[in-house]
């Protein structure tokens, strides 16, 4: 069974400043790794997805994301954050054995304060 | 156009009632889940459909009962309601195993 570590619940940064939101893993197979934002009272929207090949994935709104497999992370980055980047994030994983769901981390609350 | 739609968006009823929440995709998805995110905003999958086929039953209780019509739809039943069901259920699909899940807005269910 997976597994999904978000060590922050809560990061507070200013405007234009860099962020990273960090997520850890367990599995005992190989895994697929996602990134969803939860803007309020909305539903969850894919930022991006690591399935194989490169390590360094890039998303929408100025995202990416690494996967490092020896430290079973897949941490979330952007380097200058706006107002509007205030959502919840979430980290997920599925494995490749097919079993059609999503494991989720218990999010963490990004606010980006002027 | 909305991709996946659930109805209704907010459900305030008393305990013990009946009720159901609709979801619809028109990305012509064969896989469809039912999630529940609890007041501290945990996501948990609750059921996963392919095909009109049940692929996933995550120990929810039975009161919960998924019904697929179509591929295109999954509906859940819930008896009995009580207050801990009180949560937003989210209706996402997918084209197939482990590509990315798109979701509904969600269903805010309120149990008084």
């Amino acid at each position: 069974a997976q597994s999904v570590t978000q060590l922050d619940s809560q990061v507070p940064v200013f405007e234009e400043a860099p962020v990273e939101l960090r997520c850890n893993y367990s599995s005992s197979v190989s895994v697929y790794l996602f990134w969803y934002v939860q803007y309020p009272n909305q539903g969850l929207q894919l930022l991006l997805k690591y399935l194989s090949g490169s390590t360094l994935v890039k998303g929408i709104n100025g995202f990416e994301a690494e996967f490092n497999k020896s430290q079973t992370s897949f941490h979330l980055r952007k380097p200058s954050v706006h107002i509007s980047d205030t959502a919840e994030y979430f980290c997920a994983v599925s494995d490749h054995g097919g079993s059609e769901k999503l494991v989720f981390g218990k999010g963490t609350k990004l606010t980006v304060n002027p | 156009d909305t991709a996946v739609s659930q109805t209704p968006k907010y459900l305030v009823t008393q305990m013990g009632n009946d009720k159901s929440i609709k979801c619809e995709q028109n990305l012509g998805h064969d896989t469809m889940y039912w999630y529940k995110q609890d007041s501290k905003k945990f996501l948990k999958i609750m059921f996963s459909y392919n095909n009109k086929e049940l692929i996933i039953n995550e120990t929810v209780p039975n009161r919960f009962s998924p019904k697929s019509p179509d591929k295109a739809h999954l509906n859940l039943h819930i008896n009995s309601l009580e207050l801990g069901d009180s949560a937003v259920y989210f209706c996402a699909s997918s084209p197939r195993s482990n590509q990315p899940q798109h979701f509904g807005d969600g269903t805010r269910l309120s149990i008084l």
